[in-house]
């Protein structure tokens, strides 16, 4: 079965303070990792998505990055509208053609002025 | 493009009664998933649709819920009789291939009493 787990739970971050959240992943066979932002209220909106170990995807302060067994998330220089959960969902192809990701329980970030 | 729409956005409901979730997924794309989402378990999926057939719905938590997809632009989800545990946020969510990103409503926040 498919295992995402992201660290930290919480993260509090000054403004213009970088940092990293972490998504591990157990999968048979990736197919692809992603990364949504969910703002409260709000269905998750997707960010990126990674196929492959050293692939790096970026956007604006965000850049996230894939290796064998974990995917990174660098949040540079953050300003406080990029406070959220971010979630990490796998996808993996060893079920044929059955289409599932499984979610990572998010990271939830503040980031204070 | 309005999104992924879905209603109603709450509704409270007393234990034994039936609810309906409804979707409008966006016009185009071939797949439709409903997720669950509770702070214990995170997102969950639990069933998708492929042109408005069941693809898998190994997901669905008891016979007391099910799915219906009677054409592209609608999908509901019904619970009968609901119960206290099945309180959660639900999202739907479509995408255009088996391998793009998920676009995800903003979702309707049960609540059971």
């Amino acid at each position: 079965e498919d295992q995402v787990t992201q660290s930290p739970e919480a993260l509090r971050l000054q403004e213009g303070e970088s940092s990293s959240l972490n998504c591990s992943y157990t999968v048979s066979g990736l197919r692809g990792l992603f990364w949504y932002r969910q703002d409260p209220g709000k269905g998750p909106e997707f960010l990126f998505t990674l196929y492959s170990a050293g692939e790096e995807k970026e956007k604006e302060r965000l850049k996230a990055t894939l290796t064998k067994k974990e995917s990174f998330l660098h949040i540079t220089a953050p300003k406080p509208e990029d406070s959220a959960t971010y979630l990490c969902a796998v996808q993996d192809h060893s079920g044929g053609s059955n289409y599932k990701l499984t979610f990572g329980k998010g990271t939830l970030l503040t980031v204070n002025p | 493009d309005a999104g992924v729409i879905q209603s109603p956005r709450h509704e409270v409901t007393e234990m034994g009664q039936e609810v309906t979730l409804r979707c409008k997924p966006i016009s185009g794309h071939d797949y439709l998933f409903w997720y669950r989402q509770t702070m214990m378990r995170g997102l969950e999926l639990l069933i998708y649709f492929n042109n408005n057939v069941p693809i898998d719905d190994s997901g669905m938590p008891e016979d007391r819920f099910s799915a219906k997809m009677p054409n592209a632009s609608f999908s509901t989800l019904k619970i009968q009789p609901s119960e206290p545990r099945d309180s959660a946020v639900y999202f739907c969510a479509s995408s255009l291939e088996q391998t793009t990103p998920l676009h995800f409503g903003n979702g309707t926040r049960l609540t059971v009493t």
